[in-house]
């Protein structure tokens, strides 16, 4: 069974506006993390948000918010007033206790900014 | 800033040739990894090293090697190239930590291997 599902190839967002990428996991261990990255045309990965398993409050950084819903185990990605620049792929990704430093990684989600 | 460097970003090979994509990071981090990149199955996890000299096989181990000398260096190995491994490879890096908190991995820009 996938660990991450990313259920959204692409999508597109008009510039300016707020755009959610979903994330669902699958894990039965009590323990985890879970992360977003960013990869634009240039293909370098670049860590965005990351919450934990037990962090009562949703992470946020900047324009970027972690919609994390652990009941129905999603970790759904916000970004608010999208620019151009966030044009890329986004990549949701889980680190679980017994995996040691390893992270898995869902299909990812390409992201369009109109102008 | 961590950096972490991939030889080169583009390579073009023929099917059965030796390939050498190498990796080397600059912050003493312990952990290495080689990840695939392939649309719509996002990355998949080739191979990783906790230390020098330590391999751990990851998800897609199948026709790919591994090499760590060094601390920072990780070498990914194909033994013989085929069109099937004609991929974005990844490598990656980070520290060794309690798993509270981040344990962010450092990505390198990548490596677009062709193989005819």
């Amino acid at each position: 069974a996938q660990k991450i599902t990313q259920t959204q190839p692409g999508m597109f967002v008009q510039e300016k506006e707020a755009v959610t990428l979903d994330c669902t996991y699958d894990t039965s261990d009590p323990s985890y993390g879970l992360f977003w990255y960013k990869q634009p045309s240039s293909g370098e990965m670049i860590f965005l948000i990351y919450q934990g398993s037990y962090d009562q409050q949703n992470a946020t950084e900047g324009r970027y918010s972690l919609n994390f819903q652990k009941a129905r185990k999603s970790a759904n990605l916000v970004i608010s007033a999208s620019q151009l620049g966030d044009s890329a792929m986004y990549f949701c990704a889980m680190r679980e206790n017994n995996a040691g430093n390893m992270l898995t990684f869902g299909g990812g989600t390409r992201l369009m900014v109109k102008p | 800033d961590v950096k972490v460097t991939q030889s080169s970003r583009y390579l073009v090979k023929r099917t059965g040739e030796k390939v050498f994509l190498e990796c080397v990071q600059d912050m003493d981090h312990e952990n290495m990894f080689w990840y695939r990149q392939d649309p719509g199955l996002g990355l998949r996890l080739i191979y990783f090293s906790y230390d020098v000299k330590m391999k751990e096989k990851g998800d897609i181990p199948e026709g790919y090697s591994v090499s760590r000398e060094k601390k920072e260096r990780f070498s990914l190995i194909l033994e013989s190239a085929s069109t099937n491994q004609t991929s974005m490879y990844l490598c990656a890096s980070n520290p060794t930590a309690r798993m509270s908190g981040a344990n962010v991995l450092t990505f390198g820009a990548g490596s677009r291997l062709t193989v005819l």
